[in-house]
């Protein structure tokens, strides 16, 4: 337990869907991270949230779409994705954008069939 | 941007034996840290080592960030050590995110 929770762990969609992915941190962080992994490349960041307003947008497609109601919620919508979208979705946290460890949660696995 | 190289990029290891793994970055770091990525997926801190060495039970880790290395140390390697490693840095300038190395994957047999 990390204190970083996603859900859902594993999630499988068509091209079509529309579905979200949740992450919850307890440890009294304000900076939250998306980061991509896919098979054979490194993590690639994808978003960054600092005191709730979004630092980093890493050339994101615009079918991902990132929210963050408040500094321990952070959320990532998906609609019409391809295929190779399909990875493994990591959510982190740091106390703050500029210090501190990061800390990950379990990850979601996506599927886009 | 920063670059990160992981060496070496697959390591095979029997139970027991100690082993060194490397990581080379481009540019001065604010932040370094290695993690553990296990079968599930998750990504577990290792070490936060900016500069200097620190140790865990049978890990260690050295950061000589004047060289822009650092080592993680591993030593009576367990099966439960396998999986694949990762480190990761932040450069100097404000407010950048970690940036990952491709990894080692470590496979520790009995």
């Amino acid at each position: 337990e990390t204190g970083v929770t996603q859900t859902p762990r594993h999630l499988v969609m068509g091209m079509t869907n529309k579905k979200s992915l949740k992450c919850e941190q307890h440890l009294g962080h304000n900076a939250m991270y998306w980061y991509k992994q896919s098979a054979k490349k490194p993590l690639e960041l994808m978003f960054v949230y600092n005191f709730k307003e979004q630092t980093e947008n890493n050339s994101v497609p615009s079918r991902f779409s990132p929210e963050c109601p408040n500094s321990s919620h952070l959320f990532l919508h998906l609609h019409t994705l391809q295929p190779e979208d399909s990875a493994l979705y990591l959510c982190a946290s740091s106390p703050d954008q500029s210090t501190g460890e990061l800390f990950f949660g379990e990850g979601s696995r996506l599927t886009v069939l | 941007g920063i670059q990160v190289e992981q060496s070496p990029p697959d390591l095979i290891l029997q139970e027991g034996a100690n082993s060194t793994l490397r990581c080379n970055f481009s540019d001065s770091v604010n932040n370094l840290q290695w993690f553990h990525q296990n079968p599930w997926g998750q990504l577990i801190n290792l070490f936060y080592i900016p500069s200097g060495t620190k140790q865990n039970g049978r890990l260690s880790a050295t950061t000589v960030a004047t060289e822009r290395y650092s080592l993680l140390y591993i030593s009576s390697s367990q099966t439960t050590d396998s999986g694949v490693y990762f480190c990761a840095v932040e450069d100097n300038q404000a407010g950048t995110a970690l940036i990952f190395g491709k990894g080692t994957t470590l496979s520790v047999s009995s």
